[in-house]
């Protein structure tokens, strides 16, 4: 089946403009995940979503990140008025809890480059 | 507060040999578990292995192994009869088993394999 899909690829962004990232997680996983991972780094955890209830949000850098999931499935990660400290590879994963390892599958990524 | 250590530098590894990748954890959590995953130069994070800390037997999949030492916090990865496409970054991951399920990453090793 179709695995964690992220859209754009690739975004390229003046700095002080508003960006959306997407994630589509597997069908059926009910945990979703956003990391981000900056150039030579390992992954920074950011915000989890599980099924219903309130989101982990304790790894959000600023209040200037948000993120939401709308009806359990795709999610909306959102940074404002951008920085240059932004610029990074944002990763969503996504997982079914209950599996024996509840292992995440990530997605491809968004290159952001804030200019 | 979960932490992963990964300190290597670059390895380099002669196709056909085998290679180990380091990583110590620090958890206060008696029940936890520790993946690898693989990021080639494209990108995205491939799963390898999982070891849960009451594993009794540590984990193997194919040509990857776990040396799981609980008493010296370590979880070695080792890859055995390395071919090219070996050739990536390995980051260990360390999930807690509270409400979130949040992957804590290593810093990555990278590794090249000759030829």
């Amino acid at each position: 089946g179709a695995g964690v899909s992220q859209s754009p690829s690739n975004k390229v962004t003046e700095k002080g403009k508003d960006v959306e990232l997407r994630c589509d997680p597997i069908s059926g996983h009910t945990a979703l995940y956003w990391y981000r991972q900056s150039l030579g780094q390992g992954l920074e955890f950011l915000i989890y979503f599980q099924g219903n209830s309130a989101p982990d949000k304790s790894g959000l850098p600023s209040d200037r990140f948000s993120a939401e999931r709308t009806g359990g499935s795709v999610s909306t990660l959102t940074i404002q008025r951008t920085q240059q400290e932004d610029s990074a590879v944002y990763l969503c994963a996504s997982s079914s809890q209950g599996a024996s390892y509840n292992e995440q599958f990530f997605g491809p990524g968004t290159r952001l480059t804030v200019l | 507060a979960q932490k992963i250590t990964q300190t290597q530098p670059g390895m380099f590894v002669q196709e056909k040999e085998a290679v180990t990748l380091d990583c110590t954890y620090d958890t206060s959590d008696p029940s936890y578990g520790l993946f690898w995953y693989k990021q080639p130069s494209s990108g995205e994070m491939i799963f390898l292995i999982y070891q849960g800390s009451y594993d009794q037997q540590n984990a193997t999949e194919g040509r990857y192994s776990l040396n799981f030492q609980k008493a010296r916090k370590s979880a070695n990865l080792v890859i055995s009869a390395s071919q090219l496409g070996d050739s990536a970054m390995y980051f260990c991951a360390m999930r807690d088993t509270g409400a979130n399920s949040k992957l804590t990453f290593g810093k990555g090793i990278t590794l090249s394999v000759r030829p």
